[in-house]
C-alpha cells in the first residue's frame, strides 16, 4: 500500500513564526500536492510539484512556499504564520494523469 | 475554470436507509471523476472513480455513474451502515496538458448514520 506520512498530527504556533510541514511518500510518485481543508470550503490546492525542484502554484498560494529537494519529500512552508492559516493541511501524491491521489492523515495547525 | 458542487449537508440517516449525495461539475475537456471518503481523524481515501462518460464506479456497496449530459456524478448506496458515517468529497481531475492530474474538490458532505 502507498503510504503518505505527514510528520505532525497537531501543531500550535504563534503569529509570525516560520512553520514547516513535512510530507514523505514511499511509492516513487512523481506528483505531490498540498491542500488545506476548511469546513464548508472543501479542499483547496495550495501548491503542487511534478518533479524534484519543480513546483506550481495552486489556487491559494499566498503566504505559503514549498520545497522539493528529494522525490519522496515535499515540504510546505509558512513564512510568517497568521491566524487565518489555522486549518487542516493535507499532503497527497500520485502518478501522472487520471490516477487517484493518495493522502496523508493531515496536520491540524493552530496559529495563535 | 473547473468546479465541483455537492449537495449541502449534513445528511442524517437511519441504518439501512438509501443514500444519495448529489454532485455536479463544470469542466473543459473530459475530466476523470472521483469520490473520496474521510473517516474521523483520518486523511481522504479513494472510494470510487470513473474516467469516461457512462462509466460506473463502484466499491463497498457505493456506486456513481459519470453522466456527461447532465455533468453529474451522484453517489448512491442502497443500505447504509453506521460505519459509513464520514465526510464524502466529490472531485474531478483536470486532464489538460499541464495539470499533472491535480484534483478540484467539492465542499464535502457530512454523513451521519444512526442505528
Amino acid at each position: 500500500d502507498v503510504k503518505v506520512t505527514q510528520s505532525s498530527r497537531y501543531l500550535v504556533k504563534r503569529t509570525g513564526e516560520k512553520v514547516f510541514l513535512e510530507c514523505v511518500q514511499d511509492m516513487d510518485h512523481e506528483n505531490m500536492f498540498w491542500y488545506r481543508q476548511d469546513p464548508g470550503l472543501g479542499l483547496r490546492l495550495i501548491y503542487f510539484s511534478y518533479d524534484v525542484k519543480m513546483k506550481e502554484k495552486g489556487d491559494i498560494p499566498e503566504g505559503y512556499s514549498v520545497s522539493r529537494e528529494k522525490k519522496e519529500r515535499f515540504s510546505l512552508i509558512l513564512e510568517s504564520a497568521s491566524t487565518n492559516q489555522t486549518s487542516m493541511y493535507l499532503c497527497a501524491s500520485s502518478f501522472p494523469i487520471r490516477s487517484p491521489l493518495h493522502f496523508g492523515n493531515g496536520t491540524r495547525l493552530t496559529v495563535t | 475554470g473547473n468546479s465541483v458542487t455537492q449537495m449541502e449537508g449534513p445528511v442524517t440517516l437511519s441504518e439501512e436507509a438509501f443514500l444519495t449525495i448529489n454532485c455536479t461539475y463544470t469542466a473543459t475537456g473530459y475530466p476523470s471523476l472521483f469520490w473520496y471518503v474521510q473517516y474521523p481523524g483520518e486523511g481522504l481515501q479513494l472510494l470510487l472513480k470513473a474516467t469516461k462518460a457512462d462509466d460506473k464506479g463502484s466499491n463497498k456497496g457505493f456506486e456513481a455513474t459519470y453522466r456527461k449530459e447532465t455533468t453529474s456524478f451522484h453517489l448512491e448506496k442502497g443500505s447504509v451502515q453506521v460505519s459509513d458515517s464520514a465526510v464524502y468529497f466529490c472531485a474531478l481531475s483536470d486532464t489538460g496538458g499541464t495539470s499533472y492530474g491535480k484534483l478540484t474538490f467539492g465542499q464535502g458532505t457530512i454523513l451521519t448514520v444512526h442505528p
